[in-house]
């Protein structure tokens, strides 16, 4: 059973341009939690999924920030018209819909923005 | 607002020692808490998770334990080695599936 993948694991952006992040959930995970690590400072959640719902989204920045999770694929994580702000390290976690509700996390997508 | 706090923020110690890491939460209606650990530039590992009605939860060499109604949770590492050097987040959340607030973190130095 893989772990949850995320992708890319790099990603270089210069202002203006978009950021699409990609994660892949655990096999039979069926809820996804967004979270960021900007630089010194610690974990911050953004958004919590399940398929075709956005259950939270209170931790997400109202512009130019959006998430999904399509019935097929991967949840996308869209950054518009990034700024130097968005520079930091975005992690993407997945729990099973039962049992004791454990997250599992990827590696990560460290976005820079130039 | 749930705050999670973690002492110390560095900690540096000889191969060998036993360690307590502190985890302390403001809010005490959690559900569960999770202890990670994250090597630089890497994602986060899960290491232990202790639901609300535990007390405590032992993998190997780690032994995490729960005081909901104090607000606090220890981690315990024995006979620590230079591969346990990493960051150790403590995380709680209030209700079933709901995301996870973490602390800031102890970033432990085991020295060979």
């Amino acid at each position: 059973n893989a772990g949850v993948m995320q992708n890319p694991r790099h990603l270089v952006r210069r202002r203006g341009q978009e950021a699409r992040l990609r994660c892949s959930p655990m096999k039979g995970h069926s809820h996804v939690y967004w979270y960021r690590q900007l630089p010194e400072e610690g974990l911050k959640f953004m958004v919590y999924l399940q398929k075709e719902n956005i259950i939270d989204e209170s931790g997400m920045p109202k512009e130019r920030f959006s998430a999904e999770f399509p019935k097929e694929g991967p949840s996308i994580l869209r950054i518009q018209q990034v700024v130097r702000g968005d520079s930091a390290a975005y992690f993407c976690a997945s729990s099973p819909l039962s049992g004791r509700n454990e997250q599992f996390f990827g590696p990560g997508t460290r976005l820079t923005v130039l | 607002k749930q705050e999670v706090t973690q002492i110390p923020a560095a900690l540096s110690v000889p191969e060998g020692e036993n360690l307590v890491l502190n985890c302390s939460f403001t809010d005490s209606a959690i559900y569960n808490l999770q202890w990670f650990r994250q090597d630089p530039g890497k994602g986060l590992t899960s290491l232990l998770l202790i639901q609300s009605s535990q007390r405590e939860q032992t993998s190997g060499r780690l032994n995490a334990s729960l005081d909901k109604s104090s607000g606090r949770s220890t981690l315990y590492i024995a006979a620590s080695q230079p591969g346990d050097s990493a960051t150790y987040l403590c995380a709680v959340n209030r209700h079933y599936g709901q995301n996870f607030v973490f602390g800031p973190g102890t970033r432990l130095s085991v020295l060979p």
